[in-house]
Parts: C-alpha cells; sequence; structure tokens
C-alpha cells in the first residue's frame, strides 16, 4: 500500500546545526509530496511541497528534492534556531486517491540554544 | 482571509455519549477532509468531501462515525456511543480543489477526550 516513513525522534540539535529529517514513501503512480510542520500549541502549516521529481521545494530556510530514483523526500536546513523546535510531519498524496494526505508519523526536532 | 476554524476546540464527554465536532472551511474551498491525530496511531484520514458529497468515507473506523457537509461549506463530524479509544484531536482541513497538488490548510483540532 502506499506508505511514508520518517525518522524516529526526537532529534535535538544546538541552534545553528545542519538538520537532516529523513522520509521516504512508497507509492503506486506518482505523488505530490509534502512537508506539514506542528509548532507548540499550533495547528498544523504547510512548509513546504514538491510535485514531480526533481523538484525542490524550500521555504524559511528548508529545502527537500523529491528524490524518485530513491523514492525520498530528506528534509534539511542549513542552521537551525531555537524557533524551528517543533514535529515535523512528511506526506504523500495521490492523483488516483482523492488527494488526501498519508502522513509519516512525525519527527520531533528541540533545538538547543 | 479567514483561515480554517473548528468548534469546539476541547470537548470532554462521557463513554457512550454522542458528539458533534464543527469545521468552517475557507470561504470558497471545494474540498473538505477529516484526519484524527492520536499518540498510538499518529495522523489519520478520516473522510473527504467535494462541495456536499463524500466520495472517500475510507477512513471511517466504525459505523458510529458520521459525517455530513451542507451548502459546500460547513461539516459536522459525528461520533455516537463514544469509546475511550475516539480520545484523539480530529483535524479539519480544506483546499481550493481536490488535485493532489493542492495545499490543504489544517484548522487548529478539537480535542476529544471520552472518559
Amino acid at each position: 500500500g502506499n506508505s511514508v516513513t520518517q525518522m524516529e525522534g526526537p532529534v535535538t540539535l544546538s541552534e545553528e546545526a545542519f538538520l537532516t529529517i529523513n522520509c521516504t514513501y512508497t507509492a503506486t503512480g506518482y505523488p505530490s509530496l509534502f512537508w506539514y510542520v506542528q509548532y507548540p500549541g499550533e495547528g498544523l502549516q504547510l512548509l513546504l511541497k514538491a510535485t514531480k521529481a526533481d523538484d525542490k521545494g524550500s521555504n524559511k530556510g528548508f529545502e527537500a528534492t523529491y528524490r524518485k530514483e530513491t523514492t525520498s523526500f530528506h528534509l534539511e536546513k542549513g542552521s537551525v534556531q531555537v524557533s524551528d523546535s517543533a514535529v515535523y510531519f512528511c506526506a504523500l498524496t495521490l492523483e488516483s486517491n482523492t488527494g488526501k494526505l498519508i502522513f509519516g508519523q512525525g519527527t520531533t526536532l528541540q533545538v538547543k540554544p | 482571509g479567514a483561515g480554517v476554524s473548528q468548534s469546539p476546540s476541547n470537548k470532554v464527554t462521557e463513554k457512550g455519549k454522542d458528539v458533534e465536532l464543527r469545521c468552517d472551511p475557507i470561504s470558497g474551498h471545494t474540498a473538505l477532509y477529516w484526519y484524527r491525530q492520536s499518540l498510538g496511531q499518529g495522523l489519520e484520514f478520516l473522510i473527504y468531501f467535494q462541495g456536499n458529497s463524500a466520495p472517500d468515507k475510507s477512513g471511517l473506523p466504525s459505523d458510529r462515525f458520521s459525517a455530513e457537509r451542507t451548502g459546500g461549506s460547513v461539516s459536522t463530524l459525528t461520533i455516537q456511543r463514544t469509546q475511550q479509544e475516539d480520545s484523539a484531536v480530529y483535524l479539519c482541513a480544506s483546499s481550493l480543489y481536490k488535485l493532489s497538488t493542492d495545499t490543504q490548510y489544517f484548522g487548529p483540532g478539537t480535542r476529544l477526550t471520552v472518559l
């Protein structure tokens, strides 16, 4: 079936460290890929997305590249801040699937000053 | 403009009671989705509406769960005879269309606690 797998957390980093959160997917067809973020006490919001192979999504210093050959969409940021502390969800949708999001289990990021 | 709103923000109920959760999507958004976020199961899809019809109800966990949407806008998720395993945060999202490339905008959620 269609699924998303993320690296387990929590991930704890010092401010200005480099961040990678791994995400791989299994899908029939050609999915669109998303990263959503949930800051403490807030709702889910879109961080970035990529809708076809080799596309790079970027926002707020975060980047992720849609890699069809490795079925991956890893999230990266060169220098994290304390304000980046949140739960990050990788997700996919399929054209054949009514557009519903299929989420990974989420990765908690804690950035310490 | 206004985002997706949900009410109530918190609901505590006793096992066996019925509850109704409400979602107001962004004006003009034709697609509406309900999801559930729980510790054990993560984020799960429940049901999708296009306009007032629900072509995909595949995520509803049992026949105690139902939902409707009226006027192509407000949606209500009803849980009958609540059980403790129904305790979760219920999230509503809307998008302009149902294209897989569209961004879904989420509401703040309703936290349901079944005692």
